[in-house]
């Protein structure tokens, strides 16, 4: 079946970065992109941006801009999310997500499933 | 940014009832709107797509409706499962953005 299995839990000091991964399997990888979603503590849900397992080529949210950075490895269908200078309010849990299917050049519906267990990253100093 | 904002914010029903919960954005969004169920603790998990295809495995008491600025979630008979909140999703233009959910309680 479609699974995406995160890395585990990360404690980090404000300023630090941390790199989550996201392994996928049951799919072709390079079929679709992997998206990013976080949830901080009690609240809703905030998109960070995709990355074409095809191409390479990303698209992140402009708050992130400059700070995040999403890889992707074809060799173990493994995608991974990095976020610099971390802040507090970074605190959240990080999910990965499989969508949207790309075929030929071209990306379709940007809806997301299925999604990872979630990464929480706790910023404290 | 298309804001997208949810009626109620939360709401309690019992089981049996029929529920709406009701998504409107700022701007159009064409077809490219998806409902999501995330239970407490848990990972959302896609509901509907494409404002009314319904995703397999879901249940058949879940369907969405609406166009242009509105959509809407029905559940026909409210499930004690159904406990979680849900939230819609825009994929029609950059950045995504999803509502802020609606947190269902069963009385």
């Amino acid at each position: 079946q479609v699974q995406l299995v995160q890395s585990g839990g990360e404690v980090k000091k404000p300023g630090a970065s941390v790199k989550v991964s996201c392994r996928a399997s049951g799919y072709t990888f390079t079929s679709y992109g992997i998206s990013w979603v976080r949830q901080a503590p009690g609240q809703g849900l905030q998109w960070m941006g995709w990355i074409n397992n095809y191409n390479g080529d990303t698209k992140y949210a402009q708050e992130l801009q400059g700070r995040v950075t999403m890889t992707t490895d074809t060799s173990t269908n493994t995608a991974y999310m990095e976020l610099r200078s971390l802040r507090s309010d970074d605190t959240a849990v990080y999910f990965c997500t499989r969508g949207p299917y790309c075929s030929g050049g071209t990306c379709y519906s940007q809806y997301f499933d299925p999604w990872g267990q979630g990464t929480l990253v706790t910023v404290s100093s | 940014a298309i804001q997208l904002t949810q009626s109620p914010s939360s709401l309690s029903a019992s089981v049996g009832d029929r529920v709406t919960i009701t998504c409107r954005a700022s701007q159009g969004f064409s077809t490219s709107l998806a409902w999501y169920q995330q239970k407490p603790g848990k990972a959302p998990k896609l509901l509907i797509y494409d404002v009314s295809s319904l995703q397999s495995g879901v249940p058949s008491r879940f369907s969405g409706s609406g166009s242009g600025t509105e959509v809407t979630l029905t559940i026909s008979s409210l499930q004690p499962e159904d406990l979680a909140t849900y939230y819609c999703q825009q994929f029609n233009s950059y950045p995504i953005t999803f509502g802020q959910g609606t947190r269902l309680e069963i009385k």
